[in-house]
């Protein structure tokens, strides 16, 4: 089973600053790695797919990048509505698997 | 846009069983491979299973549930199905529908979810 390991699992940051999240791999998934989004009460949605993909309606604030083990998910302006936890996810191999996300919160 | 609603969840016991549904709406049903992903509440996301579009002849469980749940699908309602039996504690979450991205292997994104049906396992 592949191990997604998201860092931080808590990242603080006001509105209009820089946040860039982390996901690294157990062992090399190519470019087989995306990215979700979930508010509270909400499902999750997805942001990014093949690593660097922007999926549909996702603003071009969001950037994403990596390949092989490690892979970065960067905000480059918080607007409000992005305080949210962010998920990444392999599909190279079975199991799918899921980090353990990062809870992008306001400092 | 795409519409994929749950029912099904609810309350049972150690041991018992449960039945979750998910109708699909708004996109070819049939063609997609289908997943269901479960949280348990506050915290992060598990792969449950897969059943792969069409006759849906392929599927994959994760190990934590192999032989006790079942995935099925119905392409007539364009439902998809989770039987589970042998519920344990740790089965208790919220199970979301998802709707694969398309992909081939059926190793895949999740490109749609429902709004998720809360399964809660008592002893």
């Amino acid at each position: 089973e592949i191990v997604l390991t998201q860092s931080p699992a808590t990242l603080s940051v006001s509105p209009g600053e820089r946040a860039t999240l982390s996901c690294r791999a157990s062992q090399s998934i190519s470019k087989y790695l995306a990215w979700y989004q979930q508010k509270p009460g909400q499902a999750p949605r997805l942001l990014f797919y093949d690593a660097s993909n922007r999926a549909t309606g996702i603003p071009a604030r969001f950037s994403a990048s990596g390949s092989g083990t490690d892979f970065a998910l960067t905000i480059s302006s918080l607007e409000p509505e992005d305080f949210a936890v962010y998920y990444c996810q392999q599909r190279s191999i079975w199991p799918l698997t899921f980090g353990g996300g990062t809870n992008v919160e306001t400092k | 846009q795409e519409q994929l609603v749950e029912s099904g969840g609810g309350v049972v016991q150690a041991g018992g069983s449960l039945r979750l549904s998910c109708e699909a709406s708004r996109f070819t049903f049939s063609i997609f491979g289908m997943h269901w992903v479960r949280q348990v509440v506050g915290k992060g996301l598990e792969w449950v299973a897969f059943i792969r579009g069409g006759d849906g002849r392929e599927e994959k469980y994760a190990d934590s549930v192999e032989g006790r749940f079942a995935i099925s699908r119905d392409n007539s309602k364009n439902t998809l199905f989770l039987g589970m039996n042998g519920l344990r504690s740790e089965d208790t979450g919220v199970y979301y529908c998802v709707k694969g991205a398309g992909s081939d292997s059926g190793r895949d994104y999740a490109a749609s979810w429902g709004q998720g049906a809360l399964v809660t396992v008592s002893s």
